[in-house]
């Protein structure tokens, strides 16, 4: 069965720190992959994705994930962040087929002045 | 301005007394999908649409209910609330599974306390 990992419930980081969000998938057939960020009392918007093409997506905000097949890994990773990152971060992972995404639990990450 | 409109925004309810919770698009999308959000477990889906009068449940369907008569419009309805449906909801819609532009759209989100 197709499932989503997220092993850090929360991540502190410093002010212009780079920080590093995991997320591991599972799946027999090939998936597509999607970040998405929820700001506080707002609605999950797509960060970026992973389709097809080159392993390496750049998304919105300075944010870039790595698409690693071997590894079954879709890390998400920012080399600077801002005050303004603070947010939760949600991985996700659908196949075609099953008109389905699985959103794993969720990282909130929190920047420290 | 391409949006997902959820009302109400904030809910109080008691056991037992039916609600619906509203959601509409107005970006002609054949897909919408209602999740619910709940902590340390992310989200999870409850019913889905694939075009109008097509509906199909999701991983948490029970104690929900859901129609599809407009293209724009996915109602979720709880006929007879509980406390365990305490939840924050989030309506989403999209326009093609697959293509270069796949991605979700999601409504503001419905904070629903059932007591």
């Amino acid at each position: 069965a197709q499932s989503v990992t997220q092993l850090d419930s929360q991540v502190p980081v410093f002010e212009e720190a780079p920080v590093e969000l995991r997320c591991n998938y599972s799946s027999s057939v090939s998936v597509y992959l999607f970040w998405y960020v929820q700001y506080p009392n707002q609605g999950l918007q797509l960060l970026l994705k992973y389709l097809s093409g080159s392993t390496l997506v750049k998304g919105i905000n300075g944010f870039e994930a790595e698409f690693n097949k071997s590894q079954t890994s879709f890390h998400l990773r920012k080399p600077s962040v801002h005050i303004s990152d603070t947010a939760e971060y949600f991985c996700a992972a659908a196949t075609s087929g099953t008109y389905k995404y699985i959103f794993g639990t969720g990282t909130r990450l929190k920047v420290l002045a | 301005e391409a949006q997902v409109t959820q009302n109400p925004r904030y809910l109080i309810t008691v056991t037992g007394k039916k609600l619906t919770v509203t959601c509409s698009q107005n970006m002609n999308h054949e897909y919408m999908s209602w999740y619910r959000q709940d902590p340390g477990l992310g989200l999870r889906q409850i019913y889905y649409s694939m075009n109008v009068e097509v509906t199909d449940k999701g991983d948490v369907p029970e104690g929900y209910k859901v129609s599809r008569k407009e293209k724009r419009n996915f109602p979720l309805i709880l006929e007879s609330p509980s406390p365990n449906q305490t939840s924050l909801y989030f309506c989403a819609s999209r326009r093609k599974f697959g293509d270069n532009d796949e991605k979700l759209f999601f409504g503001s989100g419905t904070q629903l306390s059932v007591l």
